[in-house]
């Protein structure tokens, strides 16, 4: 099992509609979490960090955290084709520095 | 620009040829990281340093691969005896200290590294 898994996609939605990210991760200890974009040929960018269980919110996008089912997903509202990239998930396992990714989700929003 | 630097950022070596590339964080991060990705994949943790002190070293990490950051600013990684298989973006980030923000970390545009 890897430490965090994400469906590869590709995941389509049409412009202005809610795309919904997920990312599962292996180590229960797990304290903080992360999401990236990133796109092609560049390198990622940071989109939010989530530490606490529930939701967390800024502008279109709220990440969502639920550490009994080792679960966190991305919701980006009113997507824009701009926010066609792959959307990789971070976690900072309780085992030290090391930060564990994703493969990465591609989403295209189509016009 | 006061972001995350790297150089170069392309370069393209004969297969047995060692490589150096630099990463200057964002100014006052005392924290540092390199990442290895490739094609279809996520960032592979390298290694990390907290000021000039290396923390830790990914498993994987040949011993072809070594890092340092001797002044607790810029970092320098160098791969030994280059193959095929270490082609890839290297990519470097950095994350100030202290805290949960702390861990927030930030990425320089990478290095494409081609072995032929």
């Amino acid at each position: 099992q890897k430490e965090v898994e994400q469906n590869s996609g590709p995941l389509s939605v049409p412009e202005g509609a809610i795309a919904s990210l997920n990312c599962t991760y292996s180590d229960r200890g797990s304290q903080s979490f992360f999401w990236y974009r990133q796109y092609s040929g560049k390198s990622p960018e940071l989109i939010m960090s989530i530490y606490s269980n529930g939701d967390k919110e800024d502008g279109r996008f709220t990440a969502q955290l639920n550490k009994a089912s080792q679960y966190v997903s991305l919701l980006i509202r009113d997507s824009q084709p701009s926010d066609s990239a792959t959307y990789l998930c971070a976690v900072n396992m309780d085992t030290g520095n090391q930060f564990y990714f994703g493969t990465g989700t591609s989403l295209t929003v189509i016009p | 620009d006061t972001g995350v630097s790297q150089n170069p950022r392309h370069k393209i070596t004969k297969r047995g040829q060692n490589v150096t590339f630099r990463c200057d964080p964002i100014s006052e991060h005392n924290r540092l990281y390199w990442y290895r990705q490739t094609l279809g994949q996520g960032p592979e943790f390298l290694t990390y340093f907290q000021n000039e002190a290396q923390l830790e070293k990914s498993r994987l990490l040949s011993d072809r691969f070594s890092a340092e950051r001797p002044k607790g600013s810029f970092s320098t990684l160098e791969i030994q005896r280059t193959e095929q298989g270490d082609s890839a973006m290297y990519l470097c980030a950095s994350s100030p200290k202290g805290g949960p923000i702390g861990n927030e970390q930030f990425f320089g545009p990478g290095t494409r590294l081609t072995v032929l």
